[in-house]
């Protein structure tokens, strides 16, 4: 069964600070791995989707690498805003009909 | 407005009665998807659709049901809620393939 894990649960930065949320993975035989965000009382809202070929994918300040041997992958934000601060997830689809398996999450505050 | 939307928003019953949760998008994506999210163990899957008239089981369906008539419609039954079922429900959807998951606002349930 796969069971993902996000390492810091929680995060509090200043503003204009970079950093990295981490996740990993116990089954690295997946199709995809997607973050999202969560804003209070909201639903997700996906930021990147990283294919199981791929090494890495970038938006904006976003950042997010995968390497799928270790089951690990990092979601980089730049230049930390106020505006960023949500609960971020990581998933992964190990199957075909792109059923995904969830992260408890990072929350993240960044501070003006 | 192209998207996906759950109705009701927030729902409050009794153990026993019998509870649906209507979910609904505009883009003809082929998956659907129902999750629960719950303190301690973050989103987790509940049933999901390929396509009309194709279902599965998902981590947790016990006391659940699904159904899938048209595209558009991903409908959620409780069909005797019990109080370990109050939980906020996420519905989503998306494309076959290596695309990316679009979630609505969710429906906060409540059962007493």
């Amino acid at each position: 069964k796969q069971e993902v894990t996000q390492i810091p649960a929680a995060l509090s930065v200043p503003e204009g600070e970079n950093l990295v949320l981490n996740c990993s993975f116990t089954d690295s035989a997946i199709y995809n791995l997607q973050w999202f965000r969560q804003d209070p009382g909201k639903g997700l809202t996906s930021l990147l989707l990283i294919q199981s070929s791929q090494r890495e994918q970038t938006s904006g300040r976003l950042n997010a690498s995968l390497d799928k041997s270790s089951g690990r992958s990092t979601l980089y934000i730049a230049a930390s805003q106020p505006g960023d601060s949500a609960t971020y997830l990581c998933a992964v689809s190990n199957s075909g009909y792109s059923t995904l398996t969830f992260g408890k999450g990072t929350m993240l505050l960044v501070s003006p | 407005d192209a998207g996906i939307t759950q109705s009701p928003r927030y729902k409050i019953t009794e153990t026993g009665r019998q509870v649906t949760l209507m979910c609904h998008q505009t883009w003809s994506h082929s998956y659907m998807f129902w999750y629960r999210q719950d303190l301690g163990h973050g989103l987790r899957l509940i049933y999901y659709s390929a396509a009309a008239d194709i279902t599965d089981k998902g981590e947790v369906p016990d006391g659940y049901v699904v159904s899938r008539s048209k595209t558009e419609n991903f409908p959620l039954t409780l069909e005797s809620a019990t109080r370990s079922q109050t939980s906020v429900y996420f519905c989503a959807s998306s494309p076959p393939g290596d695309q990316p998951q679009h979630f609505g606002d969710g429906t906060r349930l409540s059962i007493l």
